[in-house]
């Protein structure tokens, strides 16, 4: 079994300052992780994913996300928000074995303030 | 590139009634996948089908069904609607039925609701 937990429905920040998203997951076997991004009447884009290999790692749009096991975490981080950046951000596991059906988390909601 | 699209945009239904909601995907990609977002949530994964047939299927019930034509394009059956099947429903394309490794695509979606 699979599951997803990010942590608060709504992050806001201001224009210019770190972004940080939580996501944690649990999985029985090596994971196969995932950030999209979605805007308001749009479909998922992806942003990065990790599959095995370097833990950091680097996406679209400055985004970048560390793989942490011991803390089965996979946050998502920026150095400097843009307004741009304003959308909903949904973490995701997958197994690297077997089913590769993905789980997604319930998202968080970005806000960029002025 | 035209990428994955996907029909209607937006769809009212009455309860009991069928729905078809229709998917093409992204030139190149063999393997289509349909998701269910209800308001609020992140997208559940309903079933992938690849080579015209379903490969994995998520915990939906049998009311829930699909086809894959052989150029790739796909539709999603909902019968019996209820108030609950509600939701926006994404369709995503990938060049793989590995959906855990190869990056998938998703269409706008088309917004479904059962009154």
């Amino acid at each position: 079994a699979q599951s997803v937990t990010q942590l608060g429905s709504h992050v806001s920040v201001s224009e210019g300052a770190l972004v940080l998203l939580r996501c944690n997951y649990s999985s029985s076997v090596p994971p196969y992780l995932f950030w999209y991004v979605q805007y308001p009447n749009q479909g998922l884009q992806l942003l990065l994913k990790y599959t095995t290999g370097a833990t950091l790692v680097k996406g679209i749009n400055g985004f970048e996300a560390e793989f942490k096991k011991s803390e089965t975490s996979f946050h998502l981080t920026k150095p400097s928000a843009h307004m741009s950046d304003a959308a909903e951000y949904f973490c995701a596991v997958s197994s690297s074995g077997g089913s590769y059906i993905p789980t997604f988390g319930r998202g968080t909601s970005l806000i960029v303030h002025p | 590139d035209a990428g994955v699209t996907q029909s209607p945009t937006h769809l009212i239904k009455t309860r009991g009634q069928q729905v078809t909601l229709r998917c093409s995907p992204k030139s190149g990609h063999d393997t289509v996948s349909w998701y269910q977002q209800a308001l609020g949530q992140g997208p559940q994964f309903i079933f992938q089908y690849y080579e015209e047939e379903e490969r994995q299927r998520g915990n939906f019930p049998d009311r829930f069904s699909g086809h894959q034509f052989p150029n790739y394009s796909s539709e999603l059956n909902v019968n019996a609607l209820l108030l609950g099947d509600s939701a926006l429903y994404l369709c995503a394309s990938s060049p793989s039925w590995d959906i855990g490794s190869y990056e998938q695509y998703f269409g706008p979606g088309t917004r479904l609701t059962v009154t």
